[in-house]
């Protein structure tokens, strides 16, 4: 059982918005830790996505973004891509396990 | 160009120890405020972190492996060796290593390695 939860899987038609959310508790995403988001194509690593809750590395495109608010946080894909089809975990720290922590992993099928 | 790549055998016995090494580039160990972790995935299953190793040497594992991992580096090979007792076929997975030092977001995994598949059987 990850200690953030994440849906297994979403859904969306190409040139659609999905989300994708991470639930945390006050030990970790609720403290204040930031979150990182990572897409992992099939049979790849996982690529940083989004940095910092909200901040994309240089080359990440702007269809992605990210949001945090209270032990929660957000991945949103705006004009969704059949490139995009991948997995997405969310990652933060957690103070009580003084550990990182990823979540559980989102498939993401684009229909 | 930073990279980061993992080496170590494909295949161990239950019971044995586990050594990975992963030998990077484009950044130095020593440079302050650079990390680096170990991550592993089981086929089909989440990521999971094991134990990560800074610039000064700072150390921290996993609550539930800390008994069983140690973590070290050595910046003259530019290298990082995660060592990991007691191997069980539960242990099979993706080992990554990936770098950490993004000045506002320390612990984010910005480079991964490609990952080496270790299985453990007899």
């Amino acid at each position: 059982q990850s200690v953030l939860t994440q849906p297994p899987s979403v859904s969306g038609a190409p040139g659609q918005r999905v989300t994708i959310s991470c639930t945390g508790s006050s030990s970790n995403i609720g403290t204040g830790f930031d979150v990182h988001w990572y897409q992992q194509l099939p049979g790849t690593a996982p690529q940083l996505l989004i940095f910092g809750n909200t901040n994309r590395p240089s080359g990440v495109p702007e269809r992605f973004s990210g949001s945090r608010s209270g032990t929660s946080a957000t991945l949103a894909i705006t004009g969704l891509q059949a490139e995009d089809e991948a997995d997405y975990y969310c990652q933060s720290y957690d103070g009580r396990l003084s550990s990182s922590v990823f979540g559980g992993g989102t498939k993401l099928t684009v229909l | 160009q930073v990279t980061l790549k993992e080496s170590g055998p494909v295949l161990v016995k239950p019971t044995e120890t586990l050594t990975l090494t992963c030998t990077v580039s484009g950044f130095s160990l020593s440079n302050a405020r650079r990390g680096v972790s170990w991550i592993r995935q089981p086929p089909g299953k989440a990521l999971e972190w094991l134990a990560r190793i800074f610039s000064n040497d700072d150390k921290s594992y996993s609550t539930s492996l800390k008994s069983r991992l140690t973590i070290s580096k050595d910046p003259s090979k530019s290298q990082v060796v995660l060592t990991m007792t007691n191997m069980d076929p539960v242990d099979t997975a993706t080992y990554y290593c990936a770098r950490m030092g993004i000045p506002s977001a320390i612990d984010a995994f910005d480079i991964w390695g490609q990952g080496t598949l270790v299985t453990v059987s007899s």
